[in-house]
């Protein structure tokens, strides 16, 4: 069984830009979460969509948004990008009954610049 | 909310030597507590989980504690080898939330 696959591996772009990541969970998973990691802040939730609506949501502003396919691929969107964006940035599909178990992807390496 | 507070942030031991990664949690309604091992240029990858209603479990060198009382869970390596090192993750999941709350995270360091 495949794993998740997230693209790109790297991104690097400037101040102001923005730009769109993406995961393909794995398959039959329909639930898909968000995580931004930095080395000061550990693991923080961006947003969970599962049957392509978002269930949950966390404390990010409006800048970083998301959505989600009728394959259950999903995207994530940061708008207007800040020095302070730079991070990994993972997803990681679940079946979505409960999310007990997470599959996280590699990750997409985001550089601000 | 869920609040999980993890230590040490980072752990030096050498090879054959255990180790012993601790966090606690603030909501009494968490019952499910999984641990993560992520690898340089990895994502963070389930290696060992427990339950509310069990008290310790065991993976071959791994294992993890549960002290529902003091709302502390602790996850120990045996035997530690080089591959060991990674930064480790625990988690705690409320029966009525589809989101984990994370510790900050321990980089292990094992040392040949």
């Amino acid at each position: 069984k495949a794993g998740v696959t997230q693209t790109p591996r790297y991104l690097i772009k400037t101040r102001g830009q923005q730009v769109t990541l993406s995961c393909s969970p794995i398959s039959g998973h329909r639930s898909v979460s968000w995580y931004q990691q930095t080395p000061g802040q550990g693991l923080q939730f961006l947003f969970e969509y599962f049957s392509e609506t978002q269930r949950n949501k966390g404390n990010f502003p409006g800048r970083f948004s998301g959505r989600q396919f009728s394959n259950s691929r999903s995207e994530m969107n940061v708008s207007t990008l800040e020095l302070g964006d730079s991070a990994l940035y993972l997803c990681a599909s679940n079946t979505g009954q409960k999310n007990e178990k997470l599959f996280f992807g590699s990750g997409t390496q985001l550089s601000v610049l | 909310g869920e609040n999980v507070e993890q230590h040490p942030s980072t752990l030096s031991v050498q090879e054959g030597d255990s180790a012993v990664i601790k966090c606690t949690y603030s909501d009494s309604a968490s019952n499910y507590f999984p641990w993560y091992k992520q690898e340089l240029g990895k994502g963070p990858q389930l290696i060992i989980d427990i339950r509310s209603n069990v008290g310790e479990k065991k993976d071959q060198r791994i294992a993890v504690t549960l002290n529902k009382t003091a709302k502390h869970f602790s996850l120990h390596i045996t035997e530690t080898q080089p591959e060991d090192s990674a930064v480790y993750f625990c988690a705690a999941l409320s029966g009525g939330s589809y989101i984990p709350t994370f510790g900050r995270g321990t980089s292990l360091i094992v040392h040949p």
